[in-house]
């Protein structure tokens, strides 16, 4: 079956840096996104990988590394505004997205 | 620009009846989705249309139906709600099958 791994949950304080990590198992690969969820609303694309490495845009960043099946989603300078759901997907052999659960961030002051 | 639009934003609906969720984009996208979003699962696909005239169906379509006869709009059907079918529906579109997806507002259904 395909699987797309997350933590539930994460806290982090304002200002600081915090790393999302998603695994997955999927029938093909064909790239691995990430998009943020506020409560309430839409999902808004963030980042794409699919190529092995780091893609950075402004204070997020996306890794990916596909002989291990897994990636990262790196937030610098935490903001308030940061807290929100951040959804895991990768694009599979049928050009599908499967979608992690997605990882409630928590920003304290 | 208007992107993508959903009606209603959200509906209390009796089992057994019918309803159609509405969704339109303007930004000439080929390919449109149907979600649906529970609390602890991912996103999972409902139905899909790669193109003007064409549908397919996702992960989990039993229960609804699609059509899509003109680029802009890919309206949802429910023919006989059930409450299993309660949850939030979003509508997707991209340029085509392997662009990336954007979302309308949703929609947040309730079947008593």
């Amino acid at each position: 079956g395909q699987n797309i791994d997350q933590p539930t949950e994460m806290t982090a304080t304002e200002g600081a840096i915090v790393q999302i990590n998603c695994t997955y198992q999927t029938s093909g690969f064909n790239g691995l996104f990430w998009y943020q969820q506020h409560a309430g609303e839409a999902p808004t694309f963030l980042s794409y990988n699919v190529l092995d490495g780091l893609e950075e845009k402004g204070r997020f960043s996306s890794f990916l590394s596909r002989s291990k099946g897994y990636s990262y989603l790196l937030l610098k300078e935490l903001q308030m505004k940061d807290s929100a759901s951040y959804l895991c997907a990768v694009r599979d052999s049928n050009y599908q997205l499967i979608w992690g659960a997605g990882t409630k961030l928590i920003i304290k002051p | 620009t208007a992107g993508i639009t959903q009606a209603p934003t959200s509906q209390i609906l009796a089992a057994g009846r019918s309803m159609t969720l509405r969704c339109t984009q303007d930004m000439r996208h080929n390919a449109m989705y149907w979600y649906r979003q529970d609390l602890g699962l991912g996103l999972r696909l409902i139905h899909y249309s790669n193109t003007a005239g064409t549908t397919g169906k996702g992960e989990v379509p039993d229960g609804y139906s699609v059509s899509r006869a003109n680029t802009d709009d890919f309206p949802l059907t429910l023919a006989s709600a059930v409450p299993s079918q309660t949850s939030v529906y979003f509508c997707a579109s991209s340029m085509g099958g392997e662009d990336t997806q954007y979302f309308g507002p949703g929609t947040r259904l309730t079947v008593l």
